[in-house]
C-alpha cells in the first residue's frame, strides 16, 4: 500500500531563515505533487515532479526528486512572511493519489 | 474558463439524509477525482473517473456513490448521510486529449459538509 509521511508536521520559522521539509513514499510512484493551502481555502499547485533527479524552482521554493530514495525535498530559501501556508506532498501511482499529512509552516518576523 | 467548480459550497444534513455533490469542469479533462479532508490532514481519495461512463474505487470509498454520465460532470452522492463523513470535499481533474499531456491536477473551491 502507497504511504505518504511529511516532516515536520509544524514548522516555525523566523524571516530570512531556510529550511527543508521531507516527503518520503514507500512504493514505487509515476509523479510527485508538491501544494500549498491557505486556511479554508482550495489547493494551490506547486510543483509536478517526474523523475529521478528532478529540481524544479519557484520564487523561494524549490522541490527535488529521488525516486530511488523515494524522497522529495521542499526548500524554502529566505522565507518570508507569505510563505506562511500548509504545504502537502502528494504521490500519483496508477491513478491512486496520496497525501501526506502536510507542513503548517508559520513564518515570524 | 471558470476551471473547476463545485456545487453547494455549504451543507448542513441530518444523519441518514442523501445529498448530492456536483462536480463540473470546463477544460474537456478525461479524469475526474473527489477526495475529502478532515481537519489537520491531508486529502484522501474517495473515487475517481479515467473517463464519460467509468468510475473506480479510491482510498475511501464506503459510504459514497459516483456517476459521470458527462463528460464534464463527476457527481458525489451520500445515500444516508452519517457524522462520520462531516468534511470538506474536493473535486479534481487533468488530462486533456485535446491539449495534451498535462500532469496537473486542477481543484475545485471545496464544499464544506456538516452531518449532524
Amino acid at each position: 500500500e502507497l504511504k505518504v509521511e511529511q516532516n515536520p508536521l509544524f514548522l516555525s520559522m523566523q524571516e530570512g531563515k531556510n529550511y527543508t521539509i521531507y516527503c518520503n513514499y514507500s512504493t514505487t510512484s509515476d509523479r510527485l505533487y508538491w501544494y500549498r493551502q491557505d486556511p479554508g481555502k482550495s489547493l494551490e499547485s506547486l510543483f509536478v515532479l517526474l523523475s529521478n533527479g528532478a529540481v524544479k524552482q519557484e520564487g523561494r521554493l524549490m522541490a527535488s526528486l529521488d525516486t530511488k530514495a523515494r524522497l522529495s525535498t521542499l526548500h524554502i530559501t529566505a522565507a518570508v512572511h507569505d510563505l506562511s501556508a500548509t504545504y502537502f506532498c502528494a504521490v500519483y501511482n496508477n491513478n491512486d493519489m496520496r497525501f501526506g499529512a502536510g507542513t503548517r509552516l508559520t513564518v515570524k518576523p | 474558463n471558470a476551471g473547476v467548480t463545485q456545487t453547494p459550497k455549504f451543507r448542513v444534513l441530518k444523519t441518514g439524509q442523501s445529498m448530492t455533490l456536483l462536480c463540473a469542469q470546463d477544460m474537456n479533462h478525461e479524469y475526474m477525482y473527489w477526495y475529502r479532508q478532515d481537519p489537520g490532514m491531508g486529502l484522501r481519495l474517495i473515487h475517481y473517473s479515467v473517463g464519460e461512463g467509468t468510475t473506480a474505487k479510491g482510498e475511501v470509498p464506503d459510504g459514497y456513490n459516483v456517476s459521470r454520465l458527462k463528460k464534464q460532470n463527476f457527481l458525489l452522492g451520500l445515500e444516508s448521510a452519517a457524522p462520520s463523513q462531516t468534511s470538506v470535499y474536493f473535486c479534481a481533474s487533468s488530462y486533456s486529449r485535446v491539449s495534451g499531456v498535462s500532469y496537473e491536477q486542477y481543484f475545485g473551491p471545496g464544499t464544506r459538509l456538516t452531518v449532524t
